[in-house]
C-alpha cells in the first residue's frame, strides 16, 4: 500500500513568486493534515481537512497560504506570493477517520515533506 | 500555554542506552507520542503513552512519564547505527483530538561505533 506521498521534494523560488505543494494521502484516509517546520524549529500545525472540508486552519500564518481538497482525495497547498520566511519543510499527513479503526490513539502518517526554499 | 520543548542533540556510544527528553505545558494532554524522522523520510510514530499511564514499554523503547514535572522521556536500549535519526516529542491538542499535535524542535540522534 503506497504511502503518503508529495510533491515536488523540494521548490526553489524567488520571493514574490507563487508555490503549489501538493499531497496524496493514504487511500482511503478522510482525515488529510498539514504541518510545517520552519528553520530547524518544531513542527507546526497548519490545517486539517475532513474529507473535502476544513475542520481545523487556526495554524494557516495568514492569507498567503491557501489549502484546497477538492473531492476529499489529494490536497494542494498554495503559497502566493512567497516570502523568505515560508522557507521550510512542508509535511503533509493522513489518518484514518477513528470511528472506522475504533482507536483514540489516531496515528498520522506522515510523508516525506516537500522542502520550500524562497530566495 | 502550547510548548514543548526538547534538547537538540545527544550522541551515544553503539550499544549503550540513549535518554531523550521532552518537556510539555499542557497539563491536561491525553496523548503524548515519539515520532522518528530519518534522513530523507517522513516522521514515523514509534510509541505512544496515555497520560493516566507511567511507563510503557515496547521491545527496545521505554516511555516514561512524569505528569507532576511534565517531563516524558523516551528510553532506547542497546543503541544502533540505524538509531540515528531525529526524535519529535508531541501532544495531543486540544486533549482528546488527537488531530491537532504540538510538536517539540526534535532531538537529532548520533550513534557512533
Amino acid at each position: 500500500e503506497a504511502g503518503v506521498t508529495q510533491f515536488p521534494s523540494h521548490s526553489v523560488i524567488e520571493k514574490g513568486q507563487t508555490v503549489t505543494l501538493r499531497c496524496d494521502p493514504i487511500s482511503g484516509h478522510d482525515n488529510l493534515y498539514w504541518y510545517r517546520r520552519v528553520m530547524g524549529k518544531e513542527i507546526k500545525f497548519l490545517l486539517h481537512f475532513v474529507k473535502e472540508s476544513k475542520q481545523d486552519e487556526s495554524g494557516m500564518p495568514n492569507n498567503r497560504f491557501l489549502a484546497e481538497r477538492t473531492g476529499g482525495t489529494y490536497s494542494t497547498l498554495k503559497v502566493q506570493p512567497a516570502e523568505l520566511e515560508d522557507s521550510g519543510v512542508y509535511f503533509c499527513a493522513s489518518s484514518q477517520d477513528r470511528r472506522r479503526t475504533n482507536s483514540n490513539t489516531g496515528e498520522l502518517f506522515f510523508g516525506e515533506g516537500s522542502r520550500l526554499t524562497v530566495l | 500555554g502550547e510548548d514543548v520543548e526538547q534538547s537538540l542533540f545527544l550522541s551515544v556510544r553503539e550499544g549503550d542506552s540513549s535518554v531523550i527528553n521532552c518537556t510539555y505545558t499542557d497539563s491536561s494532554s491525553t496523548y503524548l507520542y515519539w515520532y522518528k524522522q530519518e534522513p530523507g523520510a517522513g516522521l514515523q510514530l514509534l510509541t505512544y503513552i496515555f497520560s493516566n499511564m507511567d511507563m510503557k514499554q515496547d521491545q527496545r523503547l521505554t516511555v516514561l512519564l512524569n505528569k507532576k514535572d511534565k517531563h516524558l522521556s523516551l528510553r532506547i536500549a542497546d543503541t544502533q547505527t540505524g538509531d540515528s535519526a531525529i526524535y519529535f516529542c508531541a501532544e495531543s491538542n486540544p486533549p482528546g483530538n488527537t488531530d491537532k499535535l504540538i510538536f517539540g524542535t526534535g532531538t537529532r540522534l548520533q550513534v557512533f561505533p
